[in-house]
Order: structure tokens, then C-alpha cells, then sequence
């Protein structure tokens, strides 16, 4: 597809469970970015993949937290041991080139719901 | 740090009115503007940015922001509200560091 692909749209998980949020990026964007969007909260920066280099995880709420992206593609976000505050919209974005012109194209999410 | 206040969470105007929505951000250093536009069940979508030069930047569907830095604000205007407005807009701001920093969003009702 030509956009940035988010699945699932929707996933509803009881509290302790383990998620995987997949993110399918527009084809050849190198930045890839994870926020997270609460209920008159904004969105709230996760992590951030540049190329090849370290990704930025400054964004993390906690260790139960992860990311990763292969390939230099599609990225999945983990969330281990689910509380009900992880409950959100999860977005991922992402953006081309080496200079940043702060376009970001964004998927349209995938909302988890904790019981 | 640099961060971004959005005023209202809420605006509500008549159609035809004139829109004003209010952003305010903190940077140590010359900041990258932007207003994105979110519509119910889809992603943001980019509306307009300011990077360097003319400080009014005209957008998409008729909205305009200008950067005026002795105010440190980028207030979203546009002349005459269509219902087709109706959506959450989000200001951000980029300073060389990692990704955009969000405002909380303001959300837009347009009556008829």
C-alpha cells in the first residue's frame, strides 16, 4: 500500500498479557516512530529508528516497553504484562530521506484496550 | 527542553466564523513548526510547517499559521469555518532532537 500500515486496528488484552503492535512503514521512509495517544493526553513519544543507527528509546515508559524494527522496515512494538494504563491509541509514522523536513506520515493506529 | 501548549482543549465555532487556534512553544534554539489535523478514525495528517523564511505559511484547506517569535507562538487561523473542519489539531515542534514534540491537541466542533 502507499500509506503506513498499522495492525491490528484493534486489540482488546486482559491485564498481564503480552501485545504485539505491527507497524509496515511507506516504502523506502528511513525514520520510523512510535507515540502513543491517551485520552486528552496528546501523543506522547515512544521511540524513534533513524537507518541504521541506535534507535532512541528515550520515550519508553518502562521496561515492559520494547521495539524493534528489521530489516530496516516494519517494526513491532511489544508490551509485556499489560496494566490498564497502557490502554491507548498506538501511532506509527514515518518519514524519508537523510535531512528532516518533518512530514511525518502516520498509520491510523491501533487502539488497546486492558481489562 | 522544548515543549508546546495548546489553549483549549476545546473550540467550538458557527460555520463561516473565523477559526483561531493557539500555540505556544518553549525551544533554546530556532524551532521547526508544524500543525497536523486528525479526523475521527484516522491518522494525523501534516496541515503546514514553518522551517526557515517567510514567517506567515499558508496550509492546506484554506488555514494559515505565523510564526512570531517574540511571542514564541504559531496560532492556526482560517477565515471561515467549514463543517468539514471538524477534527482534532495537534501543533508540534522539532528542535534537532529526536522526533516531534506534541501539543495535547485542541479539538474543533463546528455548528451549523
Amino acid at each position: 500500500g502507499a500509506g503506513v500500515s498499522q495492525s491490528p486496528s484493534n486489540k482488546v488484552t486482559e491485564k498481564g498479557k503480552d501485545v504485539e503492535l505491527r507497524c509496515d512503514p511507506i516504502s523506502g521512509h528511513t525514520a520510523l516512530y512510535w507515540y502513543r495517544q491517551s485520552l486528552g493526553q496528546g501523543l506522547e513519544f515512544l521511540i524513534y529508528f533513524q537507518g541504521n543507527s541506535a534507535p532512541d528509546k528515550s520515550g519508553l515508559p518502562s521496561d515492559r516497553f520494547s521495539a524493534e524494527r528489521t530489516g530496516g522496515s516494519v517494526s513491532t512494538l511489544t508490551i509485556q504484562r499489560t496494566q490498564q494504563e497502557d490502554s491507548a491509541v498506538y501511532l506509527c509514522a514515518s518519514s524519508s530521506g537523510t535531512g528532516y523536513t518533518g512530514e511525518l506520515f502516520f498509520g491510523e493506529g491501533s487502539r488497546l484496550t486492558v481489562l | 527542553a522544548q515543549s508546546v501548549t495548546q489553549l483549549g482543549s476545546h473550540v467550538s465555532v458557527s460555520e463561516g466564523a473565523l477559526v483561531l487556534l493557539r500555540c505556544n512553544y518553549s525551544s533554546s534554539v530556532p524551532p521547526y513548526l508544524f500543525w497536523y489535523v486528525q479526523y475521527p478514525n484516522q491518522g494525523l495528517q501534516l496541515l503546514l510547517k514553518y522551517t526557515t523564511g517567510a514567517t506567515l505559511v499558508k496550509g492546506i484547506n484554506g488555514f494559515e499559521a505565523e510564526f512570531k517569535k517574540s511571542e514564541t507562538s504559531f496560532h492556526l487561523t482560517k477565515p471561515s469555518a467549514h463543517m468539514s473542519d471538524a477534527a482534532e489539531y495537534f501543533c508540534a515542534v522539532y528542535t534537532g532532537r529526536r522526533a516531534l514534540t506534541f501539543g495535547s491537541g485542541t479539538r474543533l466542533q463546528v455548528q451549523p
